[in-house]
């Protein structure tokens, strides 16, 4: 069993669109980290939270401590918003999800 | 395989002296990462290398930072001179073609006092 579960494994969508990916965690943490990676293979910290909602640009993520879950928004979507996304969480260790391949579509 | 080692686990030191932190990274994979973390700043990449070469440093914050890695076995990160704002934990990670699961290792936790 993971500690960290992301969905949905693969994603493609329209440009312009709004995109979702989930997190959900069954430790306890800390924190909780959204990294996106691009084929490249560098990965940018994209926001890490304890509660609440951030928001940077187009991008927004939530978490919810008592459900265990999280949220990764993307509004208006962009090819260059293409990558993986992985959410991580900091508790005792660092734990992973395997990411969310996200293609998006001219 | 044992995954990516780190050594040392906790390093304790006094400003002004010379760090490095070691990394073996899992057989086979072509990119390593140095990651701080810090709970003001979360996670931060510092610098990642493909096939031992450095790709990309834009993250480490200064001179005071350097990074090798002489082979595909081992890489360091070097801090000289540290002061107290360096401390944090570092992490490690290598990863290989899949791009779908990113192996961290167990990080060094530095106190520059």
């Amino acid at each position: 069993k993971n500690e960290v579960e992301q969905s949905p494994q693969n994603l493609t969508a329209q440009e312009g669109e709004f995109i979702t990916i989930n997190c959900s965690y069954s430790v306890g943490i800390s924190a909780l980290h959204w990294l996106q990676q691009h084929p490249g293979g560098g990965i940018v910290s994209l926001f890490m939270l304890s509660s609440g909602k951030k928001k940077h640009g187009r991008l927004i993520a939530t978490i919810n401590i008592q459900e265990k879950h999280s949220s990764l928004h993307i509004t208006a979507s962009h090819p260059r918003d293409s990558a993986v996304y992985i959410c991580a969480v900091t508790g005792n260790q660092f734990y992973f999800g395997t990411g969310t391949s996200l293609t998006v579509i001219p | 395989d044992a995954g990516v080692i780190q050594s040392p686990r906790h390093e304790v030191t006094e400003m002004g002296q010379e760090v490095t932190l070691r990394c073996k990274p899992i057989s086979g994979h072509d990119y390593l990462f140095w990651y701080r973390q810090t709970m003001m700043r979360g996670l931060e990449l510092l610098i990642y290398f493909n096939n031992n070469v450095p790709i990309d440093d834009s993250g480490m914050p200064e001179d005071r930072f350097s990074a090798k890695m002489p082979n595909a076995s081992f890489s360091t990160l070097k801090i000289q001179p540290s002061e107290p704002r360096d401390s944090a934990v570092y992490f490690c990670a290598s990863i290989g073609l899949s791009y779908n699961e990113q192996f961290f290792g167990p990080g060094t936790r530095l106190t520059v006092l």
